[in-house]
């Protein structure tokens, strides 16, 4: 199985901020891997697909970048509801697998 | 809108089964790849099972393999996950999710709002 590993588990951050969450893959994945947000009881969201593709509707201050077995998710300029949970996903194979999750909390 | 409304999830001994559905509406069903992913309390996501537009295709975590068998009924917009054999390790709240076709990989979006599954004496 390919084990996601995220960093860090948490950062504190204050709006206006960049904010960089980072995923490795324990093998290469070429490209494929996403990126999900979640709030508090709510289910995740899909922001970023194949490494570096905003979804629909996503603010363009999300970006992402990556391929082989290290990627980033960037926040250009963290807004407030940008406060939250992010966790990265492999789609190279079976078993699909997510990485541990990073929380954004206000500092 | 896409909607998925996932139902089923229930308090349960260990050992024993049960049933989730998920009714879907605002898109094509039958022709969209679907999954179940579940969320323990408190922790990260895990990939449960993914099922392919006809049902012609499964895939497993291998944890749930033997136990949990995905299936979809296209007439009635319906996903569907049969869980046997349930322990307290398949705590977690079941979300139904739509795995749309983009950019050469199958992804997860959107979620359903989830069924929770509580497996325990």
């Amino acid at each position: 199985d390919i084990q996601m590993t995220q960093s860090p588990s948490s950062v504190s951050a204050s709006v206006g901020d960049r904010v960089t969450i980072s995923c490795r893959a324990s093998q290469g994945i070429n490209s494929w891997l996403a990126w999900y947000q979640q709030k508090p009881g709510t289910p995740p969201k899909l922001l970023i697909y194949t490494a570096s593709f905003l979804q629909d509707g996503v603010p363009s201050r999300f970006s992402g970048s990556g391929s082989g077995t290290d990627f980033t998710l960037t926040i250009t300029s963290l807004q407030p509801e940008d406060f939250a949970t992010y966790y990265c996903q492999q789609a190279n194979s079976f078993p699909l697998t997510f990485g541990g999750g990073t929380k954004v909390e206000m500092k | 809108d896409v909607q998925l409304v996932a139902s089923g999830g229930n308090l349960v001994q260990p050992g024993g089964s049960l049933r989730l559905s998920c009714a879907a509406s605002g898109f094509t069903f039958s022709a969209s790849w679907m999954s179940w992913v579940r969320q323990a309390p408190g922790k990260g996501l895990e990939w449960v099972a993914k099922i392919k537009y006809d049902g012609s295709e499964t895939y497993y975590l291998d944890s749930v393999k033997g136990r949990f068998t995905i299936s979809r009924d296209n007439a009635k917009n319906s996903l569907y996950l049969q869980m046997n054999s349930l322990t307290a390790e398949d705590t977690a709240l079941y979300y139904c999710v739509k795995a749309p076709w983009k950019e050469g990989k199958l992804w997860f979006d959107p979620w359903g709002q989830g069924t929770l599954v509580t497996v325990s004496s």
